[in-house]
Order: C-alpha cells, then sequence, then structure tokens
C-alpha cells in the first residue's frame, strides 16, 4: 500500500495479557515512530528506529513496553503484563530518512492507529 | 511544564470566524515547529511549518517569538470542515522526535 499500515485496527484484551502491534510503514523510510495518544491527549512519543536499531526509547513508560524492527521495515509494539491505564491509541509514523527539521521538508506520515482496550 | 503547552479549548466559533491558537514551548534550544491537524478519530496530518519570520498558507498565518518561545496560528474565515484538533508540535536540536502539545479542539457551527 502507498500509506503507513498498522494493525489491528482495534484490539481488546484482558488485564494482564500480553499484545502485539505491528507497524508496516512506506516502502524505502528508514525511520520509524511509535507515539500513545490518550483520550483528550496530544500523541506522547514512545520510541524511534533509524534502520533496525532503535535511535532513541527515552519515551518508553517502564519495561513492559518493547518495540523491535528487525529487517528495517515492519515493526512491533510489544506490551507484556498489559494494564487498564495502556489502553490508548497506538500511532505509528514514518519518514524518508528520520530529518524532521523544518529546514529539510521532510514529513511525517502517520498511520491509522491501533485502538487498544485493556479490560 | 510540559514541553509544549497549548489551551485544550474547546473553541467554538461561526463560520466565518478568526480563530487564533496558541502554543508555549519549554526546551529554548528547540529548532523546529509545525502545525498539525487531527480530525476525530483520525491520524495527525501536518498543516503547516513555522518560519522563523513568519509564514503564511492560504487562510493561515503562523508565527514564531523565540524570545517568548511563543508560537500562533491564525486562521481566517473559519468553515465548517475546520471542526478539528489543532496540535503545536516541535522538535529539539539533534533530531529528536517531535514533541506533541496536548491540542486545542475547535468546532466550527453554521
Amino acid at each position: 500500500g502507498a500509506g503507513v499500515s498498522q494493525t489491528p485496527s482495534n484490539k481488546v484484551t484482558e488485564k494482564g495479557k500480553y499484545v502485539e502491534l505491528r507497524c508496516d510503514p512506506i516502502s524505502g523510510h528508514t525511520a520509524l515512530y511509535w507515539y500513545r495518544q490518550s483520550l483528550g491527549q496530544g500523541p506522547e512519543f514512545l520510541i524511534y528506529f533509524q534502520g533496525t536499531g532503535a535511535a532513541d526509547d527515552s519515551g518508553l513508560p517502564n519495561d513492559r513496553f518493547f518495540a523491535v524492527r528487525p529487517e528495517g521495515s515492519v515493526s512491533t509494539l510489544k506490551i507484556q503484563r498489559t494494564e487498564r491505564g495502556d489502553s490508548a491509541v497506538y500511532l505509528c509514523a514514518s519518514s524518508p530518512h528520520g530529518q524532521l527539521e523544518r529546514t529539510t521538508n521532510e514529513k511525517l506520515f502517520f498511520g491509522s492507529g491501533t485502538q487498544l482496550s485493556v479490560l | 511544564r510540559k514541553e509544549v503547552e497549548q489551551d485544550p479549548g474547546p473553541f467554538n466559533v461561526p463560520e466565518g470566524a478568526t480563530v487564533a491558537f496558541n502554543c508555549t514551548y519549554s526546551n529554548s534550544a528547540s529548532q523546529s515547529f509545525f502545525w498539525y491537524r487531527q480530525d476525530c478519530r483520525k491520524e495527525p496530518k501536518l498543516l503547516m511549518s513555522v518560519y522563523s519570520s513568519g509564514n503564511e498558507d492560504g487562510r493561515f498565518t503562523a508565527q514564531l517569538n523565540r524570545a517568548s518561545q511563543y508560537i500562533s496560528l491564525l486562521m481566517r474565515d473559519s468553515k465548517l470542515s475546520d471542526s478539528a484538533t489543532y496540535l503545536c508540535v516541535v522538535i529539539g536540536a539533534g533530531n529528536r522526535p517531535l514533541v506533541f502539545g496536548k491540542g486545542t479542539r475547535l468546532s466550527v457551527i453554521a
């Protein structure tokens, strides 16, 4: 597809369960970002990949959250022992090179997100 | 103090009104600034970048005041389709990821 694809679009799980959220970025984009958006809030940064490596994971809230991008394309966000407070929309975004300064005119493209509900 | 602060609104305005969105940021090293728009249950989309000297794009004018660490977006002749949340976004030095404000919700009423 032409855009960033995220699956599933909705995920309902029970407290304590493990979930995986998938992001398929735009082909050729080296930079991939995960954000989390709670109701009434702006997107909150979680982690940023440049190629296969996590360039900045300072936004991951705790060690229950982990993300991988083994081949530098698809990324999976993994959440262990889910809690009700993890309920949010998880947004993935990609950009060609990760050079997002205004002067480069490089844009960030978001997927439609995964709505995670922890019961 | 949050890195990016915005009035959450909601702003309820009639069609044709001029609306001003304001934002302050805490990191004086921030170099790039943007306004994004997010429709209900949709992903954020870039509306416009903010240039140091101020810039205009159609009905929108963006301004930056580095001394006050303040960014504004002025929207003229508002339309029903402008109803959305407007997010102020900054990027820090050294290619740090985008930091989003909470957003200001706008409803344009007929």
